[in-house]
């Protein structure tokens, strides 16, 4: 069974930074592309980034590049999104998201349940 | 790259059916996409990817009342049979080689 679970968000103040987790069973994450998708309170979805299976290549939204990193440890079976230089604008749910392809990104068919981030002094 | 444009809104009375529309942008319309449910305070759920053609394969566990179709540049999602717990925010995905899409989704109300 396909498993996928986020930790990490919180409270932090404008400027600073936070890793988030995205711990997966059920599958072997360097085979799958993997994406981080947020939603920001009372909007839609907004992808954020994403890293393919094999080659590990990334890709980010214009709202986040040069702030945020994505990156995974195959032994862990874990994806991170690294935040940096956070702003208000930012503040969202979370997802960590498998797709179905290995070496293409899209289109996601697990979501997990989210980890909530707010960025506010 | 594609845009993904979605009503805002659409409802429709208990056991009835409805069709949801996610149109891509011109130049895109090949392109294939994917349907996700969000109900009420819960993560999204995958429902189907949808091809250019029409055909669709479904995720695990998503009933038979849950069926795609494609017009052009539409893709559409039907719900048959409404249940109450249908009710919820739907969303289209789509992608190219460096990036992920959403259209803005369609809030779903039951009647």
């Amino acid at each position: 069974e396909v498993q996928v679970l986020e930790s990490g968000g919180g409270l932090v103040q404008p400027g600073g930074s936070l890793r988030l987790s995205c711990a997966v069973s059920g599958f072997t994450i360097s085979s799958y592309a993997m994406t981080w998708v947020r939603q920001a309170p009372g909007k839609g979805l907004e992808w954020v980034s994403a890293i393919t299976g094999s080659g590990g290549s990334t890709y980010y939204a214009d709202s986040v590049k040069g702030r945020f990193t994505i990156s995974r440890d195959n032994s862990k079976n874990t994806l991170y999104l690294q935040m940096n230089s956070l702003r208000a604008e930012d503040t969202a749910v979370y997802y960590c998201a498998k797709d179905n392809s290995g070496s293409y990104l899209g289109p996601i068919d697990y979501w997990g349940q989210g980890t909530l981030v707010t960025v506010s002094s | 790259q594609p845009v993904l444009t979605q009503s805002s809104s659409a409802s429709a009375s208990l056991g009835s059916s409805v069709k949801l529309t996610c149109t891509l942008s011109s130049g895109h319309s090949n392109y294939i996409i994917a349907w996700h449910q969000q109900q009420p305070g819960k993560a999204p759920r995958y429902l189907m990817k949808l091809e250019d053609s029409g055909s669709y394969n479904k995720g695990s566990g998503v009933p038979d009342r849950f069926s795609g179709s494609s017009s052009g540049a539409d893709r559409y999602l039907t719900i048959s049979n409404l249940q109450f717990g249908d009710e919820a925010d739907y969303y289209c995905e789509t992608w190219t080689a460096n990036t992920q899409v959403f259209g803005g989704g369609t809030k779903l109300t039951v009647l």
